[in-house]
């Protein structure tokens, strides 16, 4: 999946306890960006980053916060998990603005 | 908001049939781009076709895109069964930061 790396895989954590998901890539390419899955919703952006210590918010980003202090690694904190926030996590890389996204496998995080 | 929303939201055909996506978006673009995604897996790019193309070809898909009606489609010809899959538009926002905005997706059901 082109030097992306999700971890975990799975989780399942209970309501109130904070979580940290980690995308690393292999690549070097500049943008990253988190994005979950839910039915009825498609895709919807999290949080980004253009580089790193730079990111800046998508439009579902209440409860989520993100750092990237180094190009390979960007990770999406849940400070405080909900049951709403069970849903699929995607992470992705782009090297430039214009041109094609490459995904990661996903993370299935389940708050119970 | 979503920025894309597919037509069908599911469609089921025979082996050897074509098949037909629809993508309707809402504001401006750079470009458009199509996704695939299989059962538990990350998205896969399958094509891009920027504002200025009205068609693009890859095997055996075909894209066009009408930006006066801003509305893409994707044409799947020669289906397999392989192909069943949900399958993505997604557009930026042109705010030049890499972000793509995905529709619901159609899912597509290929039969032997």
């Amino acid at each position: 999946d082109a030097g992306i790396t999700q971890s975990p895989r799975h989780k399942v954590t209970e309501t109130g306890t904070p979580v940290t998901l980690r995308c690393h890539q292999t690549e070097n390419h500049r943008y990253m960006y988190w994005y979950r899955q839910d039915p009825g919703h498609g895709l919807r952006l999290i949080h980004y980053s253009y580089g790193v210590k730079d990111t800046d918010k998508g439009e579902v980003s209440d409860g989520y916060s993100v750092s990237r202090s180094k190009t390979e690694d960007f990770l999406l904190t849940l400070e405080s998990a909900t049951s709403s926030q069970t849903s699929v996590y995607f992470c992705a890389i782009g090297g430039r603005v214009d041109e094609k996204l490459f995904f990661g496998s996903g993370t299935q995080l389940s708050v119970l | 908001s979503q920025q894309g929303e597919e037509d069908p939201q599911a469609l089921s055909i025979q082996e050897g049939e074509n098949a037909t996506m629809n993508c309707s978006y809402k504001t401006s673009i750079n470009n458009l781009q199509w996704y695939r995604q299989n059962s538990g897996r990350g998205l896969v790019h399958l094509i891009l076709i920027r504002s200025n193309e009205r068609e693009k070809h890859s095997g055996r898909l075909r894209v066009t895109l009408d930006t006066s009606k801003k509305s893409s489609s994707l044409l799947i010809t020669a289906s397999r069964a392989a192909d069943t899959a949900s399958y993505f538009c997604a557009t930026d926002d042109s705010s030049n930061t890499g972000k793509l905005i995905f529709g619901q997706g159609t899912t597509l059901q290929v039969k032997p």
